[in-house]
């Protein structure tokens, strides 16, 4: 089965500060995404990458960086975080454009910035 | 620009009942249209899909989805509910012709013994 580990599974941190959120995937699935979640706005895409090296810009992507150093390993950054980032954060990958197939996602990452 | 809409925020019904989730959608062509499901501290995971063929699709844990092109809509079932189906419901949908994935924002569902 599908697995998609995300850590830390909780985060706080000040404005301003520097955070990093991991992910890594062990299915060999070439596409990879980090999501946030918001009440009342559903998820929202921000980065994705179709591969080791490769990143593409989502749909909310001010005030985030990504980098995909492997196959397996997805990373999102929040170099100066502030309040309104403060969100439920979800990796997922698949192993064909999302448009058409399953999307297997992480646990998620609750991240607060005070 | 594609959208999809799920016009209840929160939906609570009694165990053993049966259950309509809505979901429409925006786009004059037939998307890929998605089910997901996410119980609590859990990631989302997949309930059905569809793309063309029958337009009653059978998903997991006894769900189906009829989709309708006429009323641009994909609704989800389920004809008797457990305690354990409280959780929240995501449509999304995506044309074939890209990447992305666009997630309603979800439905609560409640289920009271």
């Amino acid at each position: 089965e599908a697995a998609v580990t995300q850590s830390p599974r909780n985060k706080v941190t000040v404005t301003g500060g520097n955070v990093t959120l991991s992910c890594r995937q062990t299915n060999s699935h070439n596409y990879m995404y980090w999501y946030r979640q918001d009440t009342g706005h559903g998820l929202r895409l921000i980065h994705y990458s179709y591969g080791a090296g490769n990143l593409q810009i989502g749909d909310v992507p001010d005030g985030y960086k990504a980098t995909r150093t492997t196959q397996e390993d997805f990373f999102l950054l929040l170099e100066l975080a502030s309040p309104s980032q403060t969100s439920l954060y979800f990796c997922a990958s698949s192993d064909a454009p999302g448009g058409q197939n399953t999307l297997y996602f992480g646990a998620g990452t609750r991240l607060s910035v005070l | 620009a594609q959208s999809v809409t799920q016009p209840d925020a929160r939906v609570t019904v009694s165990e053993g009942a049966s259950l309509q989730l809505r979901c429409k959608y925006s786009y004059s062509a037939t998307p890929y249209l998605f089910w997901y499901v996410q119980y609590p501290r859990q990631g989302l995971q997949l309930l059905l899909k569809y793309y063309s063929g029958d337009p009653v699709v059978q998903g997991v844990n006894g769900f189906e989805a009829e989709f309708s092109k006429s009323n641009s809509s994909f609704h989800l079932r389920k004809a008797s509910v457990h305690w354990s189906d409280s959780a929240v419901y995501f449509c999304a949908v995506s044309m074939n012709n890209n990447n992305r994935i666009f997630f309603g924002d979800g439905t609560q569902l409640v289920v009271k013994p």
